[in-house]
């Protein structure tokens, strides 16, 4: 069983049109839930680190809040510019430092 | 800081080859993970380091691939003898890597890998 899904795959937007992109994990006992960006032909960007639900982050057109059982990375009135892949990636307790990653939502927005 | 440096950026080998891959973390940084990214397997972990001490390398995908980490500004990933099967993106990062938080892990640019 997967212990973390991304869900859409792909999601295409129009400017300005706002939305939200979900991971659902199934870990329990978490650590820590990351979301990263991901543009063509580059490493993953760090974005937020999230520990505890009720919590959320926020950066520019970016929201990411967090649950029990998943994560939401909201984009408001997103630009073209915010096109990219993104990946969430959960720490397991007794996982060490490492992260599994769930395989990410492609995002497009286009004008 | 300079961030995570890898080189090459791209690599083009021949089937039987062996092939190096290398790495610098970000300084001061305690943790360095090899990745390998492809389109039919996203993200995978192969191997990490804590301290300069390989962790979990149960994502090795076999004896052909070996890595090291000899002291804590540098390592490699060696594939030997490399197959066009190992073609894929691989990915340094680092991360504090201590306590609670401080887990984020930053990842440099990659390697291109096209084994023909």
């Amino acid at each position: 069983e997967d212990q973390v899904t991304q869900s859409p795959e792909a999601l295409r937007l129009q400017e300005g049109e706002s939305s939200s992109l979900n991971c659902s994990y199934t870990v329990s006992g978490l650590r820590g839930l990351f979301w990263y960006r991901q543009d063509p032909g580059k490493g993953p960007e760090f974005l937020f680190t999230l520990y505890s639900a009720g919590e959320e982050k926020e950066k520019e057109r970016l929201k990411a809040t967090l649950t029990k059982k998943e994560s939401f990375l909201h984009i408001t009135a997103p630009k073209p510019e915010d096109s990219a892949t993104y990946l969430c990636a959960v720490q397991e307790p007794g996982g060490g430092n490492k992260l599994t990653f769930g395989t990410g939502t492609q995002l497009k927005v286009e004008l | 800081d300079a961030g995570v440096i890898q080189s090459p950026r791209h690599e083009v080998t021949e089937m039987g080859q062996e092939v190096t891959l290398r790495c610098k973390p970000i300084s001061g940084h305690n943790s360095l993970f090899w990745y390998r990214q492809t389109m039919m397997r996203g993200l995978e972990l192969l191997i990490y380091f804590n301290n300069n001490v390989p962790i979990d390398d149960s994502g090795m995908p076999e004896d052909r691939f070996s890595a090291k980490m000899p002291n804590a500004s540098f390592s490699t990933l060696k594939i030997q003898p490399s197959e066009p099967r190992d073609s894929a993106v691989y990915f340094c990062a680092s991360s504090l890597g201590r306590g609670l938080a401080g887990h984020e892990q930053f990842f440099g640019p990659g390697t291109r890998l096209t084994v023909l």
